[in-house]
């Protein structure tokens, strides 16, 4: 069973692009969820998709969105990029019932230069 | 809002010997789950462990183990025999009940000296 996949592994943008990058959860897996990792603010929660309806959102700007197919891919996007947009963005999925554990892909390193 | 702390930045053991990860965290609810991941090298967050918080039994998976103390919000991680693949960061995480959102700490580096 193929595990959880991200892609691109890495990134390079330029300040001011916008960037699109792409999870494939688990086969059967309906909840999709994106986290930004930094050095200074750590793991944080962007947001959660499921059955293709976000369904809880973290703290961050709205440049910040993203979407669910109804294969349960997902995209998250990030317009306008800033310095402090650089960071390993992870995604996790899971069935999405209350017991649930998530599965991780591994990441994508996003560099704005 | 709930919160988890992990107050060792690092660690080190010596391989085949016992270390201990601490965790606590905050929260109001009654029901919610409580998990260690790792994260080596490699950046792939992999689950060591989980704890649900209505069971008073500690969780155990080979050589990791739990000690859940529900009253003091304390979730601490037991690794016995230590083996260099165990090198890597371990992230304590929670989760309510009904929620996909997972809140995690800062994270322990762990270090295995040969």
């Amino acid at each position: 069973k193929a595990g959880v996949t991200q892609t691109p592994r890495y990134l390079i943008k330029t300040r001011g692009q916008q960037v699109t990058l792409s999870c494939s959860p688990i086969s059967g897996h309906r909840s999709v969820s994106w986290y930004q990792q930094t050095p200074g603010q750590g793991l944080q929660f962007l947001f959660e998709y499921f059955s293709e309806t976000q369904r809880n959102k973290g703290n961050f700007p709205g440049r910040f969105s993203g979407r669910q197919f109804s294969n349960s891919r997902s995209e998250m996007n990030v317009s306008t990029l800033e310095l402090g947009d650089s960071a390993l963005y992870l995604c996790a999925s899971s069935l999405g019932g209350p017991s649930t554990e998530a599965f991780f892909g591994q990441g994508t390193r996003l560099t704005v230069v | 809002a709930q919160t988890v702390t992990q107050s060792q930045p690092e660690m080190s053991v010596q391989e085949a010997e016992t270390v201990t990860l601490s965790c606590t965290y905050d929260t109001s609810e009654s029901d919610y789950y409580l998990f260690w991941y790792k994260q080596p090298p490699s950046r792939q967050m992999i689950l060591v462990i989980r704890q649900e918080a209505y069971k008073q039994q500690n969780a155990t998976e080979n050589r990791f183990s739990v000690n859940f103390q529900k009253a003091a919000k304390s979730f601490s991680l037991k690794i016995s025999d230590s083996q260099l693949g165990d090198a890597a960061m371990y992230f304590c995480a929670y989760k309510d009940f009904g929620n996909e959102k997972l809140t995690f700490g800062t994270g322990t580096r762990l270090t295995i000296i040969p």
